[in-house]
């Protein structure tokens, strides 16, 4: 089965800009989402089709996506970010989610 | 304003069974395709299965499979997960999403989840 790896934790500090991976064996020939999940929250939507923003999710967030990784990135990260994200892609009608990252904002 | 509204969690024991609805407002559902995902506590996100806007085709996890049905009534604005031979690792919250449609099969819209626990 189809499988995605994220790192478990990341850091920044505000105001800094940071990344988060997501691999997966040729993910950048599929489109590779992002949703942020805040504690006792349900998920978000940040990033859909690589790089598309939904309406009210700020410009801060930008997705991208080749090879065998895509990547999500919050510029002028703020203390409000500070969340839990997962990416997550199809494959063959299947719904897969990466592990999850957790960032925390120092 | 699309919202989703699970119900029908609870306790449950082992071997069990549970039936969770969602029901929507703010958005006709009939014109996307609707999915379940779960999240045991403490743990990342698990999709369960989806449905296509017309019900005609369903779609399951391996972990679900032969256990799980999902269907919908179009009429009824509602999306239904009947949960069969209900196991201990089946312990979550259940969350009903709904694409984004118009091609984009994200999960756009979440509902706030509803809790399934599966013990005796």
């Amino acid at each position: 089965s189809y499988e995605l790896t994220q790192p478990p934790s990341v850091s920044v500090s505000p105001g800094q800009t940071v990344s988060i991976t997501c691999s997966g064996d040729k993910l950048g020939e599929k489109y590779a989402y992002w949703y942020q999940q805040k504690s006792g929250q349900s998920p978000v939507l940040v990033i859909s089709q690589d790089n598309k923003r939904p309406s009210g999710i700020p410009e801060r967030f930008s997705g991208s996506n080749s090879g065998n990784t895509a990547t999500l990135t919050i510029s002028e990260t703020q203390a409000l970010d500070e969340a839990d994200y997962y990416c997550q892609t199809w494959d063959s009608s299947t719904a897969v989610f990466g592990g999850g990252t957790k960032l925390t904002v120092l | 304003e699309v919202q989703l509204l699970e119900s029908g969690g609870g306790l449950v024991q082992p071997g069990g069974s549970l039936r969770l609805s969602c029901t929507a407002s703010g958005s006709t559902l009939s014109n996307y395709a609707m999915n379940w995902v779960r999240q045991a506590p403490g743990k990342g996100l698990e999709w369960v299965s989806g449905i296509s806007y017309d019900g005609v085709s369903t779609y399951y996890a391996d972990s679900v499979k032969g256990r799980f049905t999902i269907s919908r009534d179009n009429s009824k604005n509602t999306l239904s997960l009947q949960m069969n031979s209900l196991r201990a690792d089946d312990t979550a919250i259940y969350y009903c999403a709904r694409a984004a449609g118009h091609g984009d099969a994200s999960f756009q819209h979440w509902g706030q989840g509803t809790l399934v626990t599966v013990s005796s």
